[in-house]
């Protein structure tokens, strides 16, 4: 069974960095990229960019460039998104979700990331 | 900004028909999918390369596409099936969200 699991709700405070992980189980981890979604509190979907864990190529999405990082880590089959210096505006909940077949089949649970003062 | 746009709002009959639309500049050229969000659950994939149906999607979920605008159809409407619906244009490159549109089954 396909598995991806994220990290815990995370509550920050602005200019604080932050790292959450996505562990992808039960299917070849470096053959299939991992896409990164937000969704900001009562909003819709927005994708955010797509990693490929096979050699940690990245694509953003334009309004994400230079925002956020995508990384990998092989070894323990786990994708990661980070922040450098959060805002208020970072508050949202964040999805990894598997790509395949050009849509988006396993999705993780979400991480609550919550920037406040 | 989202460059796809769907209608915010659909209501439906149980029983009934839902037709859900997508529109984008060169949705034609890209593989549109479709996705099912219920209240506090993450997205669930529908629909993928235009008109696939992932095993265990139930068979009233359907999907086609005309020119630049993909249609997601949901047919013999249940209650189960209020929720939000978002698709998605895939193009190997990018892949950005519809607007949402939210089904109601009054």
């Amino acid at each position: 069974e396909v598995q991806m699991v994220q990290s815990g709700a995370e509550l920050k405070e602005p200019g604080e960095s932050l790292k959450i992980s996505c562990k992808g189980s039960g299917y070849s981890f470096t053959t299939h990229w991992i896409a990164w979604v937000r969704q900001m509190p009562g909003k819709g979907l927005e994708w955010m960019g797509i990693i490929w864990p096979r050699d940690s190529d990245a694509r953003y999405s334009p309004s994400f460039r230079g925002q956020v990082t995508f990384s990998v880590d092989k070894s323990v089959t786990t994708a990661y998104l980070q922040w450098s210096s959060l805002k208020a505006a970072d508050t949202a909940i964040y999805y990894c979700a598997r790509q395949a077949d050009s849509g988006l089949d396993s999705w993780g649970q979400g991480t609550l990331v919550t920037v406040s003062s | 900004s989202s460059e796809v746009s769907q209608p915010p709002s659909v209501s439906v009959s149980p029983g009934q028909t839902a037709s859900i639309t997508c529109s984008g500049d060169n949705l034609g050229q890209k593989y549109a999918c479709w996705y099912q969000q219920k209240p506090g659950q993450s997205p669930l994939l529908l629909i993928y390369q235009d008109d696939q149906r992932p095993s265990g999607i139930p068979e009233r979920f359907s999907g086609s596409k005309s020119g630049n605008t993909a249609t997601l159809t949901i047919s013999g409407t249940q209650a189960v099936d209020e929720a939000d619906y978002y698709c998605q244009a895939w193009d190997g490159h990018t892949a950005p969200f519809g607007t949402g549109t939210k089904v109601s089954v009054l």
